[in-house]
């Protein structure tokens, strides 16, 4: 399967600050990636959906001026964490879509496990 | 009404016998559907998809798609320790991949 990477693995912040996110598709070149957020035993949330070349599309209750998307390239999609605060802690999964056939299937970075304190 | 709903769990199976995951849509325009495993504190990791009625399988694992009933459901057989993890249903809902997930199905197999 297409292999997708994220940067960093883990990380810590202070609240406030801003926290950037690195999502890359090694393999193959990605029109469309996807941003994840999961809670402890909850299931994965869908943020947004990266679109290389223009804006992203949020999903409703998910602030597009706090979580920024850029898809500068077929291979890269960041999402930035702008004013973490201590509830904004979790893990935040990449995935990619890939055309297989007749139909897209979608691959998933490892995931970025932040820790706002 | 959720868009996929999964079996709520935990299932829990003994060694060596069959796991059975059961998934269903209310998109009757879904497509492609999807089975991906997580084990705790990782990503998701994709392991079946179908897109045509009846059964596919691959290895120790058989996706079965009906979709007038709009139901897709995940077999396991042959159930190791090493299965032991959440279960994501996903189904398509566009097409640049745009996926819905269900809630997980967490699956225990005891030695």
């Amino acid at each position: 399967g297409a292999v997708v990477s994220q940067h960093p693995s883990r990380v810590i912040c202070k609240s406030g600050t801003s926290v950037k996110i690195e999502c890359r598709s090694l393999d193959f070149q990605a029109t469309t990636m996807f941003w994840y957020r999961q809670f402890p035993k909850q299931s994965l949330m869908l943020m947004a959906t990266s679109n290389e070349g223009s804006k992203a599309t949020y999903e409703q209750g998910v602030e597009k001026d706090k979580f920024l998307i850029n898809h500068a390239s077929l291979t890269l999609s960041t999402l930035t964490v702008t004013s973490a605060h201590p509830e904004d802690s979790s893990f935040y999964i990449c995935s990619a879509s890939v055309l297989a056939g007749v139909s897209y299937e979608q691959y998933f970075g490892p995931g970025t496990r932040l820790t706002v304190t | 009404q959720k868009e996929v709903e999964q079996n709520s769990g935990p299932l829990s199976v003994p060694e060596g016998a069959i796991a059975s995951l059961n998934c269903t849509y209310s998109d009757r325009g879904s497509q492609s559907f999807f089975w991906y495993r997580q084990y705790s504190g990782k990503s998701p990791e994709l392991i079946m998809f179908i897109y045509s009625n009846g059964d596919k399988e691959d290895g120790r694992f058989t996706a079965q798609l009906n979709k007038a009933s709009q139901y897709v459901s995940l077999l396991i057989r042959d159930s190791q320790p090493s299965d032991s993890a959440t279960y994501l249903c996903a189904v398509n809902r566009g097409r640049v991949g745009k996926l819905s997930f269900g809630a997980g199905t967490t699956v225990t197999v005891r030695a």
